[in-house]
């Protein structure tokens, strides 16, 4: 078990580029999260995948962003034409629907900055 | 939707004192809540949770207490140490699969 990993762990991008975050959830895991967190805030929902099917979008995943997660596995979070309100850090979350550990482990997170 | 609420913001305690964090939330469907401890530059990790048909639960100086009726829930920390300096979120989802619904935080220092 080496935990949920996040690629970039930071990110500094001007604004109108696109940007791509990667995460590994723990091996095995079926669901894989998606949430936000500004300075001083508490993390916001984003979205979330069984297996590869994503069951909800949150109202703040905009036209802009999109998830996917093609095999099941790893996920990626893309924001198109970033703003400087989309700077936060992004954190990503696994668990297994039905195992005896049932809870959300979280990742490090990837911190975007834009400019 | 769901909205948790959380108090204080900050908390300063003395080594070895007691720490209190009160929470509220206004979804009648919210069966689990978790509370996060998060360190700086990591991502929250669970260190307690409480289920709706639970309305206390204890693991050695970690404590939390659910009052279903009243919507109210809160995180007892006994004897504390510095290492539990951290921010701290309380939060609600309907099952422990489901979306979290995380409160603003709460920074505790504990003053060796």
């Amino acid at each position: 078990d080496t935990g949920v990993s996040q690629d970039p762990r930071h990110k500094i991008t001007k604004r109108g580029q696109n940007v791509t975050f990667r995460c590994d959830p723990i091996s095995e895991h079926n669901r894989l999260y998606w949430y936000r967190q500004t300075l001083g805030q508490g993390p916001e929902f984003l979205t979330y995948f069984q297996n590869e099917a994503q069951l909800e979008k949150s109202r703040l995943l905009s036209d802009r962003f999109s998830a996917e997660r093609p095999k099941g596995s790893f996920s990626t979070l893309e924001i198109q034409r970033t703003e400087q309100g989309d700077s936060a850090m992004y954190l990503c979350a696994s668990s297994l629907v039905g195992g005896p550990r049932y809870e959300q482990y979280f990742g490090p997170g990837t911190r975007l900055t834009v400019t | 939707g769901e909205n948790v609420e959380q108090h204080p913001s900050t908390l300063s305690v003395q080594e070895g004192d007691s720490a209190v964090i009160k929470c509220t939330y206004s979804d009648s469907a919210s069966n689990y809540f978790p509370w996060y401890k998060q360190e700086l530059g990591k991502g929250p990790q669970l260190i307690i949770d409480i289920r709706s048909n639970v309305g206390e639960k204890k693991d050695q100086r970690i404590a939390v207490t659910l009052n279903k009726t009243a919507k109210h829930f809160s995180l007892h920390i006994t004897e504390t140490q510095p290492e539990d300096s951290a921010v701290y979120f309380c939060a609600a989802s309907e099952t422990s699969y489901d979306k979290v619904i995380f409160g603003p935080g709460t920074s505790l220092s504990v003053i060796p």
